[in-house]
């Protein structure tokens, strides 16, 4: 069976500071991918960064990285340089295979980071 | 750009009541799917549409049914609505496989 773990339910960090949420997942699938999204209080979901399993390079996007390690099975989201307004519940969410060859995003069950002044 | 748009927001439901929550996108995407999201836990998929024609169970099929209109419009009804259905509910599309899913803002549903 495949799934997407991750085990901290609340994390805080101070503002300015780094912070890594951790994710890990399991897969038979060669051909996966990765995605982290964050959800505010407010409800949306907004996609922060992308990782294929082909992909040689860690993904990163501005303040946001992916620290990629395939042989341990994680994909751990490092935010540099807090800002209060990234307090948020961040969800890491697994590409998985249909049989139809369409995916669908598995998601993690999230984790709540309060950024502190 | 509009994006995913859901409707209602909000709706509160009597256990036994029929409703239908209402997606549209308009980015031309093939595959749309539906997620419900329940305090403490991550999005669960529900049905979702790899293509206009098509849909197919995902983790939590029971007690919805789905309908894949057109290629903008992918529907999610309730036939008898029970209180564990109680949830925030999503929509989303995609374009190709490493695109991300683009989600509306959401139903929230309540079930009394």
């Amino acid at each position: 069976a495949q799934k997407i773990t991750q085990t901290q339910p609340g994390m805080f960090v101070q503002e300015k500071e780094a912070v890594t949420l951790d994710c890990t997942y399991d897969t038979s699938d060669p051909s996966y991918g990765l995605f982290w999204y964050k959800q505010p209080s407010s409800g949306e979901m907004i996609f922060l960064i992308y990782q294929g399993s082909y992909d040689q390079q860690n993904a990163t996007e501005g303040r946001y990285s992916l620290n990629f390690q395939k042989a341990r099975k994680s994909a751990n989201l490092v935010i540099s340089a807090s800002q209060l307004g990234d307090s948020a519940m961040y969800f890491c969410a697994m590409r998985e295979r249909t049989m139809d060859s369409s995916y669908k995003l598995i998601f993690g069950s999230g984790t709540r980071l309060l950024v502190r002044p | 750009n509009a994006g995913v748009t859901q409707t209602p927001k909000f709706q509160v439901l009597k256990t036994g009541q029929s409703m239908t929550l209402q997606c549209a996108q308009d980015m031309n995407h093939n595959s749309m799917y539906w997620y419900r999201q329940d305090p403490g836990m991550g999005l669960r998929l529900i049905y979702y549409s790899a293509s206009e024609g098509t849909t197919d169970k995902g983790e939590v099929p029971n007690g919805y049914n789905v309908s894949r209109l057109n290629k903008r419009e992918f529907s999610l009804r309730l036939e008898s609505a029970a209180p564990s259905q109680t949830s925030v509910y999503f929509c989303a599309s995609r374009d190709q496989d490493s695109s991300p899913l683009h989600f509306g803002n959401g139903t929230r549903l309540t079930v009394t």
